[in-house]
């Protein structure tokens, strides 16, 4: 079947620290793949995607390559700050026919300035 | 910017009452979901609807549930007789094409059963 894996939350860190978010996924075929971004009280935004391998989506400074033999989409960003503190949910669309989207855990971000 | 938007943003209801979420997808969209998020938990497909017909559906979704798209703007989720275990947030989502496209989500309802 169709999963993913993210990082154990919640991560803190220090304001312009390296932010490195894993993500792992298991599917059929090749999915496209994408990050959503929930800030407090608020819905989930798109943050990036990417739909196929080798590809990098990168948005607002933050970037994940879409890697086919790792099977995994890791979020990066070089130097965090206070207001990217949200939850990031990794997320997987089946290419063969399937309309939903599946979502990893979801990791809660916190920045400290 | 065009958004899907959703009321209510918090509804409490007891066990066994019906309730109905309404969501408004943004206007040019044609592929319409749901999802839920129980607290703590991760975010999971309901259905999705499309050319007026449900086209998926999880195993979440049962008999209680049903969702309708009563005129040219709303998108509903009514749950006919609530249980304690559908406490939880609940997302609409539209999208313009199938879902390899991006997905617009909005901000959430969240409903308690009591």
């Amino acid at each position: 079947g169709n999963s993913v894996t993210q990082m154990e939350g919640p991560v803190t860190l220090s304001e312009e620290a390296f932010l490195t978010i894993n993500c792992t996924y298991t599917a059929t075929g090749y999915p496209s793949l994408f990050w959503y971004v929930q800030y407090p009280g608020e819905g989930l935004q798109l943050l990036l995607k990417a739909t196929k391998a080798d590809d990098k989506g990168s948005n607002k400074g933050f970037e994940a390559t879409y890697r086919k033999e790792t099977t995994s989409f890791h979020l990066e960003k070089g130097s965090v700050q206070v207001s990217d503190s949200a939850v990031y949910f990794c997320a997987l669309s089946p290419i063969q026919g399937a309309q939903k989207l599946v979502f990893g855990q979801g990791t809660r971000l916190t920045i400290n300035p | 910017e065009p958004e899907v938007t959703q009321t209510p943003s918090h509804q409490v209801t007891q066990m066994g009452q019906e309730v109905i979420l309404r969501c408004v997808p943004i206007s040019n969209h044609l592929y319409f979901y749901w999802y839920r998020q129980i607290l703590g938990q991760k975010v999971e497909f309901l259905v999705s609807f499309y050319n007026n017909e449900i086209s998926e559906k999880s195993e979440i979704f049962d008999d209680q549930f049903s969702v309708e798209r009563p005129d040219g703007s709303n998108f509903t989720l009514k749950i006919r007789s609530t249980k304690l275990e559908d406490s939880a947030m609940y997302f609409c989502a539209s999208s313009e094409r199938r879902a390899a496209e991006t997905q617009y989500f909005g901000p959430g309802t969240r409903l308690l059963v009591l």
